[in-house]
């Protein structure tokens, strides 16, 4: 069974561009998180969906938006990017969001000059 | 609110060798998860072990054990007969159960030694 895919992988910007990640489950997991990970804070929860609904979003500002699709691929935007939003973003997918356990993408690693 | 400490930024452990990496951990829930990732340097989050608070018995996958001690909020990995291959970051992790947010500790960067 194929992992969690995300694309691109790398990907360079300026400050106040948008950017648009994407994220494919493995198959059959229906509930993707994702999470951004910096020298400076460590790995933080960005936000969770499930059946595409957003569950659960942790602490960050109104700029980082996301949404799933149907066949449960997910995609998460970042608008007015700044220079802090430079990290690597990886998604999780897991079957069930309350009990099952959650595996990695590869990350997308986001330079914002 | 959860919080995680891997107060051990870096270990080293020589090729062969058994290593014990250290989590602590905070809550008031009873229903929880635990789980321990190794990031190489290629970035790709593995899962190494996972805990659930209600069992008793320490989780094992091969050479890696944990040490959960539940009064204490303690969950260790103890990693048997070191591999060049176990060079890596490794984050400790909790779950609130019903919930799908990991929360992370700082992460321990492991090396080994030939």
């Amino acid at each position: 069974k194929a992992g969690v895919t995300q694309t691109p992988r790398y990907l360079i910007k300026t400050r106040g561009q948008q950017v648009t990640l994407s994220c494919s489950p493995i198959s059959g997991h229906r509930s993707v998180s994702w999470y951004q990970q910096t020298p400076g804070q460590g790995l933080q929860f960005l936000f969770e969906y499930f059946s595409e609904t957003q569950r659960n979003k942790g602490n960050f500002p109104g700029r980082f938006s996301g949404r799933q699709f149907s066949n449960s691929r997910s995609e998460m935007n970042v608008s007015t990017l700044e220079l802090g939003d430079s990290a690597l973003y990886l998604c999780a997918s897991s079957i069930n969001p309350s009990t099952d356990t959650q595996y990695f993408g590869p990350g997308t690693r986001l330079t914002v000059l | 609110a959860q919080t995680v400490t891997q107060s051990q930024p870096e270990m080293s452990v020589q090729e062969a060798e058994t290593v014990t990496l250290s989590c602590t951990y905070d809550t008031s829930e009873s229903d929880y998860y635990l789980f321990w990732y190794k990031q190489p340097p290629s970035r790709q989050m593995i899962l190494v072990i996972r805990q659930e608070a209600y069992k008793q018995q320490n989780a094992t996958e091969n050479r890696f054990s944990v040490n959960f001690q539940k009064a204490a909020k303690s969950f260790s990995l103890k990693i048997s007969d070191s591999q060049l291959g176990d060079a890596a970051m490794y984050f400790c992790a909790y779950r609130q159960g019903g919930s799908e947010k990991l929360v992370f500790g700082k992460g321990t960067k492991l090396t080994v030694n030939p």
